[in-house]
């Protein structure tokens, strides 16, 4: 258990619904990424909170938004799905925004797979 | 924008011989931080192996180190005594030491197959 907890794990609907995709960092972190992999593709960066504020911002559709809550927990929204969002979503957390090395490891969660019909 | 290269999609090795994954990147900065994950066919993503570019010494974790070349932007990883569980796609990583610089860069990833 790497202390970075993802929910559902698994999640079927069909294309243009909206799915909401949730994560709780590891107890300590305040930096919240999240990542999309396609099935044997590489990792393509989606956003990044820190302690509630937004501060990277990768190819992440309009179609989709995040937010990071008080409790650091953050959200993924996802709507007017398509076949091609089908994939793997990773939460990731670390310590803080810069600094040491220690604090600047990634440490992923398990991933939502989403699939859409 | 900082790239990361990986230019093997897919090694084979023989079972307890060892292998070397190759990596390049490219960057002006002279700090950063470099890290080597593993996906297995789980898909969870593992920390591996990581480095400070001020260390000119290479970093190790029991039958992982890497080759670190700063100057030829270059992060090799050996793997010795390959294992069975040690299959799965590897993905090198780059991330600026900047203060409030947040984006980590990975590669497109090395498929890793071990052969008994």
């Amino acid at each position: 258990d790497s202390g970075v907890t993802q929910t559902p794990k698994h999640l079927i609907t069909a294309t243009g619904q909206r799915v909401t995709l949730r994560c709780s960092p590891r107890s300590g972190d305040l930096s919240v990424y999240w990542y999309q992999q396609s099935l044997d593709q590489g990792l393509q960066f989606l956003i990044q909170y820190y302690n509630g504020e937004e501060r990277a911002k990768g190819n992440i559709l309009e179609r989709f938004s995040a937010q990071q809550f008080p409790d650091l927990h953050s959200e993924l929204n996802l709507s007017s799905l398509e076949l091609g969002d089908s994939a793997l979503y990773f939460c990731a957390s670390s310590a803080t925004s810069g600094g040491a090395l220690g604090a600047n490891v990634l440490t992923f969660g398990a991933g939502s797979r989403l699939t859409v019909l | 924008a900082q790239t990361v290269t990986q230019s093997q999609p897919e090694m084979s090795v023989q079972e307890a011989e060892t292998v070397t994954l190759s990596c390049t990147y490219d960057t002006s900065e002279s700090d950063y931080y470099l890290f080597w994950y593993k996906q297995p066919p789980s898909r969870q993503m593992i920390l591996v192996i990581r480095q400070e570019a001020y260390k000119q010494q290479n970093a190790t974790e029991n039958r992982f180190s890497v080759n670190f070349q700063k100057a030829a932007k270059s992060f090799s990883l050996k793997i010795s005594d390959s294992q069975l569980g040690d299959a799965a796609m590897y993905f090198c990583a780059y991330r600026s030491a900047a203060y409030n610089f947040n984006k980590f860069y990975f590669g497109s990833g090395t498929k890793l197959n071990v052969k008994p």
